[in-house]
């Protein structure tokens, strides 16, 4: 059982460019998440997800875009990278209720220079 | 919306030394609580949860009280050891979406 996984598991991008980052899961669940953390921070919520073809904003979605055409993926897109955006992410995953554990991939580490 | 404040670190303990990270939330209605743990260069992973007030999570000898009353949801453990060296974050949940807010984190550090 692989729980979530994530790729790439490291990037450099350049400022002005684009990349995707893909999510994956394969516990069935309709609740996806992706967070990002600055360095000596806590998680903060860019999109979510409660099921196939519903997305919805989080806290910090600007320069971000998602996609949820299936159960199991759930891509991170973003256009025109800027340094601000140099953090790790995290893609999470429930069932929805307000009970349940979220399971969480390892991370991308994303740097923009 | 909720928010969730927890104690700055990092903390620095010697093995075997009674550990104790504070966290409080403000939340309308009554949100349901966790500790996630990040171990260095991974995910974060569920430490423990409360649901309803007065339930006490535990897990791997943490453990942590969900006071309605004082709002706080605050974690120990009676004696740590070095692999208990990581980051701690305190959550909330949010019913809309399950969405949940996190504190700052809190870097633990144990020293043998």
């Amino acid at each position: 059982n692989a729980g979530v996984t994530q790729t790439p598991k490291f990037r450099i991008l350049k400022i002005g460019q684009s990349m995707t980052l893909q999510c994956t899961q394969d516990m069935n669940h309709n609740y996806m998440y992706w967070y990002r953390q600055d360095p000596g921070m806590g998680l903060k919520l860019i999109y979510y997800s409660v099921g196939a073809g519903i997305t919805d904003k989080g806290e910090v979605p600007n320069g971000y875009n998602v996609s949820r055409s299936t159960t199991e993926d759930f891509p991170l897109r973003l256009e025109l990278a800027a340094p601000s955006q140099t953090s790790v992410y995290f893609c999470a995953s429930s069932s929805g209720q307000i009970t349940d554990t979220q399971y969480f991939g390892p991370g991308t580490r994303l740097t923009v220079l | 919306g909720n928010s969730v404040t927890q104690m700055e670190g990092p903390v620095t303990l010697s093995e075997e030394a009674f550990l104790t990270i504070n966290c409080t939330y403000t939340a309308t209605g009554y949100p349901s609580l966790f500790w996630y743990v990040q171990y260095p260069g991974e995910g974060l992973q569920l430490l423990l949860k409360a649901t309803k007030a007065d339930d006490k999570g535990s897990n791997k000898g943490f453990e942590a009280t969900y006071r309605k009353e004082t709002t706080s949801f605050h974690l120990e453990k009676g004696s740590v050891q070095v692999s208990d060296s990581a980051v701690y974050f305190c959550a909330a949940a949010k019913a809309a979406g399950n969405k949940l807010t996190f504190g700052g984190g809190t870097r633990v550090l144990v020293k043998p």
